[in-house]
C-alpha cells in the first residue's frame, strides 16, 4: 500500500522557536496532502490542505502565518510551526489521500514546546 | 452540531464478545466512508472503509445508512488486540457538493477488550 513517511516523530523545542515537520509520500506522487493536528483525547482536526505548486489552503481558524506549509515536489509537504508556544504542543500528522482506499497518514509529530 | 458524531465511550468488553459502533454524520452529499482503527500516541490506519451495500472483513462488519446518515462497525468475537480507538471518518464536500477530499473525523470510540 501507500507509504507516507514523517520526520520528525518527536521534538521539543523552546517556546518562540520554529520547528519544520516533513511528509513525503514513498513511492506514490501526492499533488494534495492535508495536514491535521490532535489534542490528547480529542479527534483530528484538519489544519490545511497542501497542494504541490501553488498556496494552501487553510481551515477556518488555522493561522497561516503561524503554520507555514511548502508542497515543493509531488514527494513531500512541509508545515512550519513559527514562533512555537506551549498552546502548539500537539500531535501534527500529515496524509495523502487515495481517492478509493481513504488516507495514509505519515506517523505523525508528537510537539513539545517548553 | 458536529459533522460527524460518534460515543466516546469507552467500551470495555470481555475477550470474545460482540461489540457495535454508531456513527452519525450531518452532509448528506458525503459520498465516501470509513472507519478507521487509532492506537495510542500512534497515527491512524485504515480498516475498512464503508459502502452501502455493507461490507465484511472477517470479523469486521461496516453498514451504512445513507436516509439517516448512520454508520455502524461491528466486531464479533473480540481478541485482545482489537483495543483501540476507532475513527468514524467522512469526506468533506464542498460548493456544489464537489468532492473535497478533506476527511473529516469524528472523536473516536475506544474499545478496551479485557481478558
Amino acid at each position: 500500500g501507500a507509504v507516507v513517511s514523517q520526520h520528525p516523530s518527536w521534538v521539543i523545542c523552546k517556546s518562540g522557536t520554529s520547528v519544520k515537520i516533513e511528509c513525503r509520500s514513498l513511492d506514490f506522487q501526492a499533488t494534495t496532502m492535508f495536514w491535521y493536528r490532535q489534542f490528547p483525547k480529542q479527534s483530528l482536526m484538519l489544519m490545511a490542505t497542501s497542494n504541490e505548486g501553488s498556496k494552501a489552503t487553510y481551515e477556518q481558524g488555522v493561522e497561516k502565518d503561524k503554520f507555514l506549509i511548502n508542497h515543493a515536489s509531488l514527494t513531500l509537504s512541509t508545515l512550519t510551526v513559527t514562533s512555537a508556544h506551549p498552546e502548539d504542543s500537539s500531535f501534527y500528522i500529515c496524509s495523502a489521500r487515495v481517492w478509493t482506499s481513504g488516507a495514509f497518514f505519515g506517523q505523525g509529530t508528537r510537539l513539545t514546546v517548553v | 452540531r458536529k459533522e460527524v458524531e460518534q460515543d466516546p465511550g469507552p467500551f470495555n468488553v470481555p475477550e470474545g464478545a460482540t461489540v457495535a459502533f454508531n456513527c452519525t454524520y450531518s452532509n448528506s452529499a458525503s459520498q465516501s466512508f470509513f472507519w478507521y482503527r487509532q492506537d495510542c500516541r500512534k497515527e491512524p490506519k485504515l480498516l475498512m472503509s464503508v459502502y452501502s451495500s455493507g461490507n465484511e472483513d472477517g470479523r469486521f462488519t461496516a453498514q451504512l445508512n445513507r436516509a439517516s446518515q448512520y454508520i455502524s462497525l461491528l466486531i464479533r468475537d473480540s481478541k485482545l488486540s482489537d483495543s483501540a480507538t476507532y475513527l468514524c471518518v467522512v469526506n468533506k464536500r464542498g460548493e456544489g457538493s464537489s468532492n473535497t477530499g478533506k476527511l473529516i473525523f469524528g472523536q473516536g470510540t475506544t474499545l478496551q477488550v479485557k481478558p
